[in-house]
């Protein structure tokens, strides 16, 4: 769990803002992923990337936007389109994506809060 | 599209009972199914997980059990301890390689 990391703690967004989540591992995983997690609810897919330069849309992408650039960092935008924001967000990898995916380790998570 | 259901969403058990949590999955080609626990404001961590070639996996006081028939398991965890009450997530592995959780089951451990 060490191995990944995700920045700020909490944020706060004001209406119309895009505000970005910062999320590294130096675990060497190809598979990165964003969860959103309402209180008392599971969790839900926003992005997921398999392969650094490459991402797909998971449940709930709409009002999100992600890059993976590096392998070690997936950041996630939040944009002003996305009109409920206020969640705990989770990143997570997995040392493979696609079918050989499994274990997938978690960081701590930032907890965004809207203005 | 494919879903996992979770019961219950609440337990309570008394010290040193069990406690049994039950999970069904929709998509048959599911083959891995992880568990894990998530203490409040915390990231959730991977406790126990089963693969669908194998019924049963045990872990000290842990145990899944896995019906590929039914498309069910359970989560067992044996003599509880206070320091077990968290949330746990059930899910699995669909057949296009994303893991769908299930919503969660909030289990107290009263002393």
């Amino acid at each position: 769990d060490g191995g990944i990391t995700q920045s700020p703690k909490y944020l706060f967004r004001k209406e119309g803002q895009n505000v970005t989540l910062s999320c590294e591992q130096n675990l060497n995983h190809d598979a990165m992923y964003w969860y959103r997690q309402d209180p008392g609810q599971g969790l839900r897919l926003i992005y997921y990337s398999q392969i650094v330069n490459d991402f797909q849309k998971g449940d709930i992408a709409e009002g999100y936007s992600v890059s993976r650039e590096k392998k070690e960092s997936f950041p996630l935008t939040v944009t002003s389109a996305q009109k409920n924001p206020t969640a705990f967000y989770l990143c997570a990898s997995s040392m493979y994506g696609g079918p050989l995916q499994e274990t997938q380790y978690f960081g701590p998570g930032t907890r965004l809060l809207v203005l | 599209g494919e879903n996992v259901e979770q019961h219950p969403s609440t337990l309570s058990v008394q010290e040193g009972d069990s406690a049994v949590i039950k999970c069904t999955y929709s998509d048959s080609a599911s083959n891995y199914f992880p568990w894990y626990k998530q203490e409040l404001g915390k990231r959730p961590q991977l406790i126990i997980d089963i693969r669908s070639n194998v019924g049963e996996k045990k872990d000290q006081r842990i145990a899944v059990t896995l019906n590929k028939t039914a498309k069910h398991f359970s989560l067992h965890i044996t003599e509880t301890q206070p320091e077990d009450s968290a949330v746990y997530f059930c899910a699995a592995k669909t057949s296009y390689d994303k893991v769908i959780f299930g919503p969660g089951t909030s289990l107290s451990v009263i002393p």
